[in-house]
């Protein structure tokens, strides 16, 4: 069975452009969840999805937003890029919906954005 | 979600077993204490997760303390593949809570599995 997969795997923006990153879960899998990685703070979750609808949210500017679609396949998008975006980007996906005891969270290799 | 300290790094020979501590003293009765590790470049690996049994599985093993304070996570036969980063998190299992899929990481422990 194919894992998540990402695309792209390295993308290069400049300041003030907006950026779309792609996400496809396990075959499956309905859940989505999205985490930036910067090696000041960390990985941090940025949002979820489940059935189409956002479930959870993290603490990041309007500028950060996402969506599912009906085939469990997620996008999330940056507008107004800044300098501090530069990140790697991951998605994750799982077969029980959020608040599973299981829970069990598929990590893709992630999506390695610069901003310059 | 209750917060969680590791030891920033720790060594173990190729082999051995590799017994890695998480200490989360203020964790409530419906959180879980999950386990994940990050190989370099890659994105985090899911290993275990447990309430408050000890819990095995083809990759590790866990040890939670009768009190639930704190728990071990164990690699029996350590191996040069296992070097990574591993994350102890805990968080909310079930429908209670607002937590629902998110997973909090902290610094976690760089394991680094010498020949």
């Amino acid at each position: 069975k194919a894992g998540v997969t990402q695309t792209p795997r390295y993308l290069i923006k400049t300041r003030g452009q907006q950026v779309t990153l792609s996400c496809s879960p396990i075959s499956g899998h309905r859940s989505v969840s999205w985490y930036q990685q910067t090696p000041g703070q960390g990985l941090q979750f940025l949002f979820e999805y489940f059935s189409e609808t956002q479930r959870n949210k993290g603490n990041f500017p309007g500028r950060f937003s996402g969506r599912q679609f009906s085939n469990s396949r997620s996008e999330m998008n940056v507008s107004t890029l800044e300098l501090g975006d530069s990140a790697l980007y991951l998605c994750a996906s799982s077969l029980d919906p959020p608040g599973s005891v299981s829970y069990e969270q598929y990590f893709g290799p992630g999506t390695r954005l610069t901003v310059t | 979600d209750a917060k969680t300290t590791q030891p920033p790094s720790m060594d173990c020979a190729e082999g051995r077993a590799a017994n890695l501590p998480c200490n989360h003293s203020t964790i409530s009765g419906n959180e879980y204490v999950y386990w994940y590790r990050q190989i370099h470049s890659q994105g985090p690996q899911y290993i275990i997760h447990g309430l408050k049994n000890n819990e095995t599985n083809e990759m590790a093993s866990l040890i939670i303390t009768e009190d639930r304070k704190s728990s071990t996570l164990i690699l029996p036969h350590a191996t040069l593949r296992d070097t990574a980063v591993y994350y102890c998190i805990v968080r909310v299992g079930g429908a209670g809570g607002t937590s629902y899929g998110k997973l909090t990481f902290g610094q976690g422990t760089i394991l680094t599995v010498h020949p």
